[in-house]
């Protein structure tokens, strides 16, 4: 099956930094590489996705990159928010999702 | 997401006791999904399905079972043989399989 890693597991970062969060994966077959953003006690909800036939996606703020060829893809936030801190899961897959651990953002105002 | 329902918010189970957590969805998705959720942890995928009168075990099934008899409903129901049931339990549904898949407000099952 896949097996995931998700680095960093907890980010802080200052109001207006960036930041990055990266997921490996193991699965050459996968080809669906979301990511999403859980707050607490709340839904997961779909922040940004990306297929294999293409390097990169951005929406606004938020971008996502994907290596194929090393089995990485990351997520990119700039001009981070107090609103943005969350925990965020990468959930790579081909006909099903294998989620990460999660990545606990946090942004200080 | 304001299309996939789950029923109740909190469920409180017996021991011995079998419960049934419900998941509607009205978007006319092909596919669902149960997925259960531990304190500090990602999701880990329990069953799926993706027509009606099927369904998979995901990496999880030991425990729970399924059933999928109409499109709109795929309930969930946790026997007595899931020895830690305690858990966030999140339904998701997807127009077909490996679209994007949209999450319903979540279960919370407590033991008492």
């Amino acid at each position: 099956g896949e097996n995931v890693e998700q680095h960093p597991s907890t980010l802080s970062v200052q109001e207006g930094d960036s930041a990055v969060i990266k997921c490996t994966y193991s699965d050459s077959a996968s080809n669906y590489f979301p990511w999403y953003k859980q707050e607490l006690g709340k839904r997961p909800q779909l922040i940004i996705d990306i297929r294999s036939n293409v390097g990169e996606k951005k929406d606004q703020r938020i971008a996502v990159t994907l290596n194929k060829t090393a089995k990485h893809f990351s997520l990119h936030i700039t001009e981070t928010q107090p609103e943005d801190s969350a925990v965020y899961f990468c959930a790579p897959g081909y006909s099903t999702l294998t989620f990460g651990k999660g990545t606990m953002l946090l942004v200080s105002p | 997401d304001g299309g996939i329902t789950q029923s109740p918010k909190y469920l409180f189970r017996k021991e011995g006791q079998n419960v049934t957590l419900s998941c509607e969805q009205n978007l006319n998705h092909d596919a669902m999904y149960w997925y259960r959720q531990d304190p500090g942890q990602g999701l880990r995928l329990i069953y799926y399905s993706q027509i009606v009168n099927d369904f998979q075990k995901g990496d999880i099934a030991e425990g729970y079972s399924v059933s999928r008899e109409k499109k709109e409903s795929f309930p969930l129901t946790v026997t007595s043989a899931q020895k830690n049931p305690t858990a966030f339990y999140l339904c998701a549904s997807s127009r077909a399989e490996r679209e994007t898949q949209y999450f319903g407000p979540g279960t919370r099952l407590l033991v008492l």
